[in-house]
């Protein structure tokens, strides 16, 4: 199986800030990650897709990155929205397998 | 607009089955592979297994793979998910959701409500 490994597991950040989270697989999945949002009590929502392409609707100040085993998704300029935890998850092979997620939150 | 709606909350005895509905509206039911991925308290999302809405194919994590079926009503537009032998570490949210592609890319891009399920004598 193809471990996910994010960093860090929590951020602060103030409404503004430009915010960096790293998703490493444990084996090359060439483009094939995707970025989810989750804000409490909601399912996960679909930022990035493989590509990386910014799912249509998702504002463009989330920026995914990377290929390979190292990945990134950025929030260049952080809203009170975005208060949520983040999650990478493999789609190179099954079976598909996600990070532990990163809790981003208010400073 | 693309849409699933799961079957509400439950609450099951230790060694008993659970069947989890997840409706579907909002696009060709036929073309799409639906997923079923978990979240316990405290863990990561697990991906369980899918099945393709059109032709019926099934695949499963090796985990669930001797307890767990996932079928498909067409003309309900609605996909089930079975889990037999319960035990108190299947207590999770399960949730389904879509693939983003008909042509299964294995990136979900529309997931239901969530169900929860608490296994508790």
């Amino acid at each position: 199986d193809i471990h996910m490994t994010q960093s860090p597991s929590s951020v602060s950040a103030s409404v503004g800030d430009r915010v960096n989270i790293t998703c490493r697989a444990s084996q090359p999945i060439t483009i094939w990650l995707a970025w989810y949002q989750q804000r409490p009590g909601k399912s996960p929502k679909v930022l990035i897709y493989p590509g990386p392409h910014l799912q249509s609707g998702v504002p463009s100040r989330f920026i995914g990155s990377g290929s390979g085993t190292d990945f990134t998704l950025t929030i260049d300029s952080v809203q009170p929205e975005d208060f949520a935890t983040y999650f990478c998850q493999q789609a190179h092979s099954f079976p598909l397998t996600f990070g532990q997620g990163t809790r981003l939150d208010l400073k | 607009q693309v849409q699933l709606v799961q079957s509400g909350a439950e609450v099951v005895k230790p060694g008993a089955s659970v069947k989890v509905a997840c409706k579907a509206s909002g696009y060709n039911f036929n073309s799409f592979v639906i997923y079923w991925v978990r979240q316990a308290p405290g863990e990561r999302l697990e991906w369980m297994g899918w099945i393709h809405a059109g032709n019926g194919d099934t695949e499963f994590s090796a985990i669930f793979q001797k307890r767990m079926t996932i079928t498909t009503d067409t003309s309900a537009t609605t996909v089930y998910m079975q889990l037999n032998g319960l035990r108190s570490e299947d207590s999770a949210v399960y949730y389904c959701a879509r693939d983003g592609r008909r042509f299964r890319e294995n990136w979900l891009d529309t997931w239901g409500q969530g169900t929860l399920v608490t296994v508790s004598s």
